[in-house]
């Protein structure tokens, strides 16, 4: 099956700085989604980005299929950004429906 | 319109046991699919519900086993638990139309420990 790799694994940042995170996947895909899981286990949908660049205040996507790859931008970091992000890629299945790969996350911790 | 509802939020069994996870989805929403988190594995998926039939399987033993019913409402069950068994496990709803573009939506999960 696919595999889908994060990088890096930790990430400890100082409040407002910028980071990037980046997801590797092993096969083409229909669609990915990025997820942001919160303390309490809650993943939270960021975006949804087959290809191209989204924004959404201070976090950005940019999916790249061609070369397998997606990067996740956060800039002014804050406390409440810590957390573990996953990206997932969505694969459509042959009974109909989809499933969700995930990577295995980058835990991002924001300190003051 | 509110989100997706897992209950229980936290569950203790013993090995042996059975447990059953109960997730209701979005309104409007046919399609609840189910994960698995654990620190080793990470998210994996267990199966998916559309229109009260399971239409995918993921690559878990036969003690799990799901159900949806006529309101799209969906349970899970784990028989006989083994300490393996412990984790956080996740639905999530959609649509359920085919297409990659069919978004899941997650709840908040149900953490399981099996003792």
């Amino acid at each position: 099956g696919i595999q889908v790799e994060q990088s890096p694994p930790d990430l400890i940042l100082q409040e407002g700085a910028n980071s990037t995170l980046r997801c590797n996947f092993s096969d083409s895909v229909n669609n990915l989604q990025w997820f942001h899981q919160n303390p309490w286990g809650q993943l939270i949908n960021l975006f949804y980005i087959p290809s191209g660049t989204k924004q959404n205040g201070r976090l950005s996507a940019t999916t790249v299929a061609t070369e397998r790859y997606s990067l996740l931008y956060i800039s002014s970091s804050q406390t409440t950004d810590s957390g573990v992000y996953f990206c997932a890629v969505v694969t459509t299945l042959t009974g109909g429906g989809n499933k969700l790969t995930f990577g295995t996350g980058t835990q991002l911790k924001v300190e003051l | 319109k509110a989100g997706v509802t897992q209950t229980p939020r936290y569950l203790i069994k013993t090995r042996g046991q059975q447990v059953t996870l109960s997730c209701s989805p979005i309104s409007g929403h046919r399609s609840v699919s189910w994960y698995q988190q654990t620190p080793g594995q990470g998210l994996q998926f267990l199966f998916e519900y559309f229109s009260e039939t399971q239409r995918n399987k993921g690559n878990f033993p036969g003690r799990f086993s799901g159900r949806q019913f006529s309101n799209s409402r969906s349970e899970m069950n784990v028989s006989t638990l083994e300490l393996g068994d412990s984790a956080l496990y996740l639905c999530a709803s959609s649509l359920g139309f085919s297409g990659s573009s069919d978004t899941q939506y997650f709840g908040p999960g149900t953490r399981l420990t099996v003792l």
